[in-house]
């Protein structure tokens, strides 16, 4: 089975924080992802991975870094927390290959709420 | 810009009815479309993923449905049992320019919230 984990399911941070969220899938997956989700707005992408060191921004960058380092894990980066980022996020990863587009696998979400 | 919609956002049935979910997106030119179950507070379960070329898929009581011409998919829940209570959530993969450029990502409907009675 994959499995994607997340290293926080809750964390609470002050504002102005820098804010560290890590993902980790064990199935060798290309593709990595980063999204929040909010109530009335449902999830929305924030940043995205090809491969190791490469990143692409997605619909809401503003306000995130990601690293990438080695190919299991994904960093989402918040540089300076504000309350507005107060949500939760949820880490998805999938293979690439032979011109198919595979199902996306998630993590179990990291409820980060900002004060 | 891809859009994607589902109806109804909320439903409540008894147990034991059949039911569907229906979801609808703008632009047809996708690579596939993959059904999702979320519980409270927790993260997203695949539930059935159909690619462009195919128009269904079964797993158990889940059937779903594409047809990419019209822009539609349909979750089909067969006797349905409290334990599906849930929100069931539609994404579709397609090529979507974001900010940085091009490349592909899921994009997401809001979900249908689903509560069944026993």
């Amino acid at each position: 089975d994959v499995k994607v984990t997340q290293s926080s399911r809750y964390l609470v941070k002050r504002t102005g924080e820098k804010v560290f969220l890590e993902c980790v899938q064990d199935m060798d997956h290309e593709n990595m992802f980063w999204y929040r989700q909010d109530p009335g707005l449902g999830l929305r992408l924030i940043y995205f991975s090809y491969d190791v060191k490469m990143k692409e921004k997605g619909d809401i960058p503003e306000g995130y870094s990601v690293s990438r380092e080695k190919k299991e894990r994904f960093s989402l980066i918040l540089e300076s927390a504000s309350t507005n980022q107060t949500s939760m996020y949820l880490c998805a990863s999938n293979p690439t290959g032979g011109g198919l587009h595979y199902e996306q696998y998630f993590g179990p979400g990291t409820r980060l709420t900002v004060t | 810009k891809q859009e994607v919609t589902q109806i109804p956002a909320a439903l409540s049935v008894p147990e034991g009815e059949n039911l569907v979910l229906n979801c609808s997106f703008t632009d047809s030119a996708i690579y596939n479309l993959q059904w999702f179950r979320q519980d409270p507070g927790k993260g997203l379960t695949s539930l059935l993923l159909i690619q462009s070329s195919q128009r269904e898929q079964t797993s158990g009581r889940l059937n779903a449905s594409l047809d990419k011409s019209s822009g539609r998919s349909t979750l089909y829940i067969a006797a349905s049992q409290p334990g599906d209570s849930a929100t069931y959530l539609c994404a579709v993969r397609a090529i979507q320019m974001y900010s940085g450029g091009g490349a592909d990502g899921l994009t997401f409907g809001k979900g249908t919230h689903l509560i069944i009675q026993p």
